[in-house]
């Protein structure tokens, strides 16, 4: 299994401004995911992201709203930008494998809130 | 339209008692199909996973069935506690990648 940590757990943010979502894991993995949970929806993924490459992004969702760095094999960051009250979601992060690739693991997430 | 579709939307059931949640999925070519609990708040936990020759799988009180021939799914909880309250998603995964197919989820609450 992968423990799986999200910074910060909550946030209330104001319009216009930037939050970045810090995910950390701990074990070595390939591949990392970001989603988005809109309230009472189900997960939506963001992107893909790889370590030493740019990350995949899936139809929606462009790099210059969600700009993403995957720095090592342990760890991402997730930058929702010039936020508005429609971005107001739980953003997770998740891992495949880890020993186990059958199974893909989730962060705790991260409830945004946008004034 | 949504390739894994969930049943019923929502539930209350009353302490000690079972349920059964339905998963029904188009997504092909199938891979595995699995159950996550989602507490209030927190991020899926996985509960079971499921391959195409596998009918059924327990994990403690949560017991999973899978008919990959109609392509459906049932969770059932045995003897329901109050920490049973959550949604329950089934999540389907193509052979081809990696990408998972989410069902909306169902939320089950659980009352003394």
């Amino acid at each position: 299994s992968a423990v799986i940590s999200q910074k910060p757990s909550r946030d209330i943010c104001q319009r216009g401004t930037s939050l970045t979502i810090q995910c950390q894991v701990d074990s070595q993995v390939t591949m990392m995911f970001w989603y988005r949970q809109q309230p009472g929806q189900s997960l939506t993924l963001i992107a893909t992201a790889n370590q030493g490459s740019e990350a995949t992004y899936e139809s929606g969702f462009v790099i210059d709203k969600f700009p993403i760095s995957r720095p090592n094999l342990t760890f991402s960051t997730l930058t929702v930008s010039n936020m508005s009250p429609e971005d107001s979601s739980i953003y997770l992060c998740s891992v495949e494998g880890a020993g186990d690739t059958d199974t893909q693991y989730f962060g705790p997430g991260t409830r945004l809130t946008v004034l | 339209k949504n390739q894994v579709e969930q049943s019923p939307q929502s539930l209350i059931i009353l302490e000690g008692k079972n349920c059964t949640l339905q998963c029904n999925y188009t997504v092909s070519p199938f891979s595995n199909l699995r159950w996550y609990k989602q507490d209030t708040g927190r991020g899926p936990v996985s509960l079971t996973i499921m391959t195409f020759s596998e009918n059924t799988k327990s994990n403690g009180r949560y017991t999973a069935t899978l008919d990959a021939d109609t392509k459906q799914s049932s969770l059932h909880i045995t003897a329901s506690q109050l920490s049973d309250s959550a949604s329950y998603i089934c999540v389907v995964s193509r052979s081809n990648d990696y990408k998972l197919s989410f069902g909306a989820g169902t939320t089950v609450t659980v009352r003394a």
